[in-house]
């Protein structure tokens, strides 16, 4: 029920192209779904995020998509550039309950842009 | 205005010996949440702190603690340290505990057990 499975592992991407990562989720109780890149020996850094009121959210090269009814959601990074090679996790927050505010993440997607 | 601040940065400890970590969240954050990250998985939830009360707490066993102060400010205690505990210690900083306020994270704590 708490999981949000993120696909794919590994991506390779030549610079300008888009890079696109997916992830899952099962409970509907979710109401709060961010990105975040993390460089290696770094925190996570806070992308972009998106509330199920809306399917779409750009916010310069970076666009989720969000479809509430399939439970998906999607990170588009347009024009990809080297320095966007990272490692990028979506997660899911849901309201109330002992989870309120807690974040549940994905696996994880390892971006390579080759310039 | 500074981020999410942690301390140490690298810490290297014994099987059986207790760790503390420590956690400034960012000016007039009030909750604090902390995080494990296992090399090569997404961070798992451990605690929620808001108003210096545990809000909530993850699937991790009680040797994991934790508690706020009143500047809200953090440390996370681990007893008994396993070599399974190796990991990225990661803190969270948000306005509140409401999943409407984004989380800010830190640089993290890299734990090695041996």
């Amino acid at each position: 029920q708490q999981q949000v499975k993120q696909s794919p592992q590994s991506l390779i991407v030549q610079k300008g192209g888009i890079s696109i990562i997916n992830c899952a989720y099962e409970n509907t109780a979710f109401d709060y779904f961010p990105w975040y890149q993390q460089f290696p020996g770094k925190g996570p850094a806070l992308l972009i995020a998106i509330r199920p009121d809306v399917s779409e959210k750009k916010e310069g090269r970076f666009t989720i998509s969000f479809n509430k009814s399939a439970k998906q959601f999607s990170l588009h990074i347009m024009d990809s550039q080297p320095g966007d090679s990272a490692t990028y996790f979506c997660a899911a927050s849901i309201a109330g309950g002992t989870s309120y505010g807690k974040l549940t993440f994905g696996q994880g997607t390892i971006l390579t842009v080759h310039p | 205005d500074a981020g999410v601040t942690q301390s140490p940065t690298h810490l290297i400890k014994t099987r059986g010996q207790h760790v503390t970590l420590r956690c400034s969240p960012i000016s007039g954050h009030k909750s604090v949440s902390w995080y494990q990250q296992v090399l090569g998985q997404g961070p798992q939830f451990i605690f929620q702190y808001y108003e210096k009360e545990e809000r909530g707490r993850g699937n991790f066993p009680d040797r994991f603690s934790a508690r706020q102060f009143p500047n809200y400010s953090s440390e996370l205690n681990v007893n008994a340290l396993l070599l399974g505990d190796s990991a990225l210690y990661l803190c969270a900083s948000s306005l509140a505990r409401s999943s409407s306020y984004e989380q800010y994270f830190g640089p993290g704590t890299r734990l090695t057990v041996t």
